[in-house]
């Protein structure tokens, strides 16, 4: 089963800074991995598909980029409705997996 | 506009069978894949199985033995079995769907979810 990594667990910011957020495949999953954002008592919202691809409606400030093994979701200036968790999801590898979280919140 | 809602139980008997159905509405169920993935309170998700609109399953390894998704689409629905429960099977469990994107698939609709505690 594939693990992914993500890092930091926690990270503290303002609003207006820059946020890049890491997650790592212990193998590669090639591009097949997404990012989700999660709000208190909200389900997920798919932000980024495919690695580097925003899906529908989701704001330019948000980017993911990397391949095989080590990814990076990166907002780059913090938005007060941008303060969530944000978890990766990689289907390269069966069975699917999803990262631990990294908490964005606001310093 | 695409929406889930998932129904079911919040309470059940450890040892007992969970039941869940997710009913969608404003789209057609054909040509996609359904998922479970439920998230323990203050936790992280796990994605749970999934089932084709044809009825092809697929299921996480450790819950196998114990986990069936089924699928109606004449009602637009799909559902969930969770048998011998116990309370590490206490989650917010949440209904899914995988969209298309260049023949590759990914999580694009989400039910609100619904919370499930076993207790006795």
């Amino acid at each position: 089963e594939i693990v992914l990594t993500q890092s930091p667990a926690t990270l503290s910011l303002s609003p207006g800074e820059r946020a890049t957020l890491s997650c790592r495949a212990s193998q590669s999953v090639s591009s097949y991995l997404a990012w989700y954002q999660q709000k208190p008592g909200q389900a997920p919202r798919l932000l980024i598909y495919d690695a580097s691809n925003r899906a529908t409606g989701i704001p330019a400030r948000f980017s993911g980029s990397g391949s095989g093994t080590d990814f990076t979701l990166t907002i780059s200036s913090l938005e007060p409705e941008d303060f969530a968790v944000y978890y990766c999801h990689q289907r390269g590898n069966w069975p699917e997996t999803f990262g631990g979280g990294t908490k964005v919140e606001i310093k | 506009q695409v929406q889930l809602q998932e129904s079911g139980p919040g309470l059940v008997k450890p040892s007992e069978t969970l039941s869940l159905t997710c009913t969608v509405s404003g789209g057609s169920m054909t040509g996609y894949y359904w998922s479970w993935i439920r998230q323990p309170p203050g936790k992280g998700l796990e994605w749970l199985g999934h089932i084709y609109y044809s009825g092809s399953t697929d299921y996480i390894p450790s819950l196998k033995s114990r986990l069936t998704v089924s699928v109606d689409t004449s009602k637009n629905q799909f559902s969930l079995r969770l048998s011998s429960v116990t309370a590490a099977d206490s989650a917010v469990y949440y209904c899914a769907r995988f969209g298309s994107y260049s023949s590759r698939w990914f999580l694009d609709y989400w039910g609100q979810g619904t919370l499930v505690t076993v207790s006795s």
